[in-house]
């Protein structure tokens, strides 16, 4: 079954980095797209940005362009996403997700890591 | 950017009884080209990751419950649970999937009356 494996919880401090990784399984993965969601306690969901795995074409939302990067490695299919100069505000659950495309290109999620916290504390 | 928002914030449903959940998006995300909407709905319990329920607006996922269909076209939407069941306990969301940046609805809490 498909299945996508998120690394453990990450505390930083304000500036640092973090990068999460997301391994799949059950699927090809680089027949699907990955994409990566947030969600700070008790809050919505909110959309980072996407990853075809297959060419490694990116696309972010313009509130994380410049600070935050997706990549992959295919030998051991894996995404990452790596965001950096981090504030409390970004504080959250973060998720990784697969996105199914139809004909049109548009995708929709469709299995969903089950997701790491990321706490920017000083 | 598309903005998503739903109503109720949140409703209490007897066992058994039927739960609506209204959806808009601030433009269309109906493509006339192939007359898809591409309106998705997530279900989240506490301390899970969102579960994909419908997209295409009205299109079940496979393995989920029929008592649970979408509705609607264009900006408007409708997710209706037809015989609320104690597992329904959630959250759920509208997601626009027409077009990037994808956006979420704020959600709508679902309860037992």
């Amino acid at each position: 079954q498909v299945q996508l494996v998120q690394s453990g919880a990450e505390v930083k401090k304000p500036g640092a980095s973090v990068k999460v990784s997301c391994k799949a399984s059950g699927y090809t993965f680089t027949n699907y797209d990955i994409n990566w969601v947030r969600q700070a306690t008790g809050q919505g969901l909110e959309w980072m940005g996407w990853m075809n795995p297959n060419s490694g074409n990116t696309g972010y939302a313009q509130k994380f362009q410049g600070r935050v990067t997706i990549t992959r490695n295919t030998s051991i299919s894996t995404a990452y996403m790596e965001l950096s100069s981090l504030r409390s505000g970004d504080t959250a659950v973060y998720f990784c997700a697969r996105g199914r495309r139809d004909s049109s290109g548009r995708e929709y999620f469709d299995s969903w890591g089950q997701g790491t916290l990321v706490t920017v504390s000083s | 950017d598309i903005v998503m928002t739903q109503s109720p914030d949140s409703l209490a449903v007897s066992l058994g009884e039927r739960a609506a959940i209204n959806c808009k998006s601030s433009q269309t995300v109906l493509d006339s080209s192939n007359y898809k909407n591409y309106l998705a709905w997530y279900q989240q319990k506490p301390g899970q990751p969102p579960k994909l329920l419908i997209y295409w607006a009205s299109t079940r996922e496979s393995g989920v419950p029929d008592r649970f269909s979408g509705s609607g076209s264009g900006t408007d939407f409708t997710l209706t649970i037809s015989s609320l069941q104690a597992e329904d306990v959630a959250v759920y969301y509208c997601q626009q999937h027409y077009s990037t940046p994808f956006t979420f609805g704020p959600g709508t809490k679902v309860d037992i009356k």
